[in-house]
């Protein structure tokens, strides 16, 4: 069970688009409709964003949207706005009742 | 609104077992998934396991021969057991709601191995 593959950052001026990837394999991010995002400001408590690979949950601004193609999540964030800087983390089923996270990408505003 | 705390000893020495509870308030912890997820310092999340509010249990492999996790609903709290610890165990670690969506988190507690 090996963590899944984020990029370690990106970045983009506030009113533009980002998008943040998350590779799996088909044990898990390409075998299920399970895969969740997390925003995590340090010494916050991390916040659901987006789960079942695009469902938000009440209060997460339509601005975070989530896709899957593949063996591939990826968490596109609209009209970047300064708080949005954080880390995002991909969280996804991996069988056998098992989670599995990515290595996190840290998202700069700039 | 349902809210959670973690609260348990912030240095464990190694070898021994680190025990930590989480408080859910606001809420009945009846009819739902609850998680333990860690990260340790400058590094990623990483789940540990959950449990349904019936006592089921699943945990990472990686971690299962050390885990325990354990609810107790008349407390409306659950706990985490991790044995033989070392340093690499050293993480902020974090109770939730949920399974595959943690719904709700709370705050997060570092746990420091060391002698």
């Amino acid at each position: 069970q090996s963590a899944l593959t984020q990029p370690r950052s990106v970045s983009g001026s506030p009113g533009q688009s980002v998008t943040i990837s998350c590779t799996g394999t088909s044990s898990d991010v390409g075998g299920y409709n399970y895969v969740s995002w997390y925003q995590h400001h340090p010494g916050k408590a991390p916040k659901l964003m987006i789960y079942d690979v695009s469902k938000r949950p009440s209060g997460v601004p339509d601005r975070f949207s989530g896709s899957k193609s593949g063996n591939t999540a990826s968490l596109t964030i609209s009209g970047l706005q300064a708080e949005d800087e954080a880390d995002y983390y991909c969280c996804s089923y991996a069988g056998s009742y098992s989670l599995v996270f990515g290595g996190g990408t840290k998202l700069t505003v700039l | 609104q349902v809210q959670l705390q973690e609260s348990g000893p912030g240095l464990v020495k190694p070898s021994e077992t680190l025990s930590l509870t989480c408080t859910v308030s606001g809420g009945s912890i009846s009819s739902y998934y609850w998680s333990w997820i860690r990260q340790p310092p400058g590094k990623g999340l990483e789940w540990i396991g959950y449990i349904y509010y019936s006592g089921s249990t699943n945990y990472n492999p990686s971690l299962k021969s050390r885990v325990t996790i354990s609810v107790d609903t008349s407390k409306n709290q659950f706990s985490l057991n991790l044995s033989s610890v070392t340093a690499a165990d050293t993480a902020v670690y974090y109770c939730a709601r949920g399974s595959t969506a943690a719904e709700r988190w709370g705050q997060g507690t570092l746990v420091t191995v060391s002698s």
